[in-house]
């Protein structure tokens, strides 16, 4: 299995521009996380998935940030209009199921904002 | 809620000795407890986790942890480390699908 796959590794833009990360959850797992990790904070969870439906998005900072699971396979994570204190790596993981507890992270965005 | 507190953010240590990484947590209910190895630019990785059990749990790279439920501790040890054991450590805390992170411990390997 190729494991959970994260798109782009990096991005740079400008202040005010929109931001789209992109997810591929392992093939068969029902549940999907988004992380963001800063050195201030550490890796809060922005929002989950069960089945591509939002469970809980309560960490997820202001309305500028938006989630969005259309299918099984898909998750983008948009931040809109972006500023500089988004900047971070922002992590997907996925489980088989929400009650496996063991997730499985992919390798992350690192999002720059200028 | 729960919550997790690693007691140091860098731990160096000279290659082949012992170390441990403390990770204490707090809970109004029974949790289920892991650790986590993040290595430079990637992912987040399983080591082990407590779900039930035996309080001693063994983990993959020869770590193991012990749950330690009067001391509220779940502290991560191997008794010889190498060099690639270089990298972040997080201990997390869950009572449902949600894992709620400690800060991270740096473990730094020294030759």
């Amino acid at each position: 299995d190729a494991g959970v796959i994260q798109s782009p590794r990096h991005e740079v833009t400008e202040m005010g521009q929109e931001v789209t990360l992109r997810c591929k959850p392992i093939s068969g797992h029902n549940s999907l996380f988004w992380y963001r990790q800063t050195m201030m904070r550490g890796l809060e969870l922005l929002i989950y998935f069960n089945n591509n439906v939002p469970i809980d998005d309560s960490g997820m900072p202001e309305d500028r940030f938006s989630a969005k699971m259309p299918n099984a396979s898909f998750s983008t994570l948009k931040i809109q209009p972006s500023e500089p204190r988004d900047s971070a790596v922002y992590f997907c993981a996925s489980s088989l199921s929400w009650r496996d507890y063991e997730q499985y992270f992919g390798p992350g965005t690192r999002l720059t904002v200028t | 809620a729960q919550s997790v507190t690693q007691l140091d953010s860098q731990v160096p240590v000279f290659e082949e000795a012992p170390v441990e990484l403390r990770c204490n947590y707090s809970s109004s209910v029974s949790v289920y407890l892991f650790w986590y190895v993040q290595y430079p630019n990637q992912g987040l990785q399983l080591l082990l986790k407590y779900l039930s059990g035996s309080t001693l749990v063994k983990g993959i790279n020869g770590f193991e942890a012990e749950f330690n439920k009067s001391q509220t501790s779940f502290h991560l040890r191997k008794p010889s480390v190498h060099i690639s054991d270089t990298a972040e450590y997080f201990c997390a805390v869950s009572r449902s699908e949600k894992l709620v992170f400690g800060k991270g411990t740096k473990l730094t390997v020294n030759p």
